[in-house]
């Protein structure tokens, strides 16, 4: 069975320093990777996804960027946090398919302070 | 532009019925989801509809009318553990997902 891990599960972090949050993905080969932030009480807000290693989409521009080294290992990163950067973060997969069904991560809850 | 309405925040009691409703205005539309999410937790998927009508799943169902822009999620004998937010996001011609700011669901004794 397919499995999602995202590390670390809460990170407080001061202005200006920089981010990296990781994010994979086990029991499944080329899945489409996306990241979401999540204001407190608020909807998801897709800020990236990739189709596969190398290849990203942005979504809203910003201060952050994404990575995929690996086909199943995605990377949210930032040189200089915000305090409006604040947020849980969620990483996704799905398999390409029709319904392509988005299932999350346990998730990163960030402070920037 | 595109838009997914659906209430803030409902109140039922346990054992009972309710219904969530969710309207949307996208360009395309490639399939309809709902999502659970308790507090503090990642959202986990309930159902998804492309095809109009009811889909059953145990307690909880979900409707979709694609001529009205429509869904409902109906969860029957509800329970304290239902108690979260229900997201409804609808997938538009580019298979992206647009998603709604979720009905908080709170559960009485």
């Amino acid at each position: 069975s397919q499995t999602i891990h995202q590390w670390p599960a809460t990170l407080v972090q001061p202005v200006g320093s920089p981010l990296s949050l990781e994010c994979t993905v086990e029991g499944t080969s080329n899945p489409n990777l996306y990241w979401y932030r999540q204001a407190a009480g608020r909807g998801l807000q897709l800020l990236f996804y990739s189709v596969g290693i190398g290849q990203i989409s942005s979504e809203v521009p910003q201060n952050l960027s994404a990575s995929r080294p690996q086909d199943r290992q995605f990377i949210l990163s930032s040189k200089k946090l915000l305090l409006s950067d604040s947020g849980f973060y969620l990483c996704a997969w799905s398999v390409k398919a029709d319904q392509e069904t988005q299932y999350f991560g346990p998730g990163t809850r960030l402070l920037v302070l | 532009g595109q838009n997914i309405d659906q209430p803030t925040e409902m109140t039922a009691t346990e054992g009972a019925i309710v219904q969530i409703n969710c309207t949307y205005q996208t360009s395309g539309f490639n399939g309809l989801f709902w999502y659970q999410q308790h507090a503090g937790e990642a959202p986990t998927f309930l159902s998804y509809n492309v095809l109009d009508g009811l889909e059953e799943k145990g307690r909880f169902s979900s409707f979709l009318s694609r001529s009205k822009g429509y869904s409902y999620l109906l969860l029957k004998e509800l329970q304290m553990k239902d108690s979260a937010s229900y997201l409804c996001a609808v997938m538009d011609s580019n298979y992206q997902l647009i998603w709604g700011a979720g009905t908080k669901l709170i559960i009485k004794p």
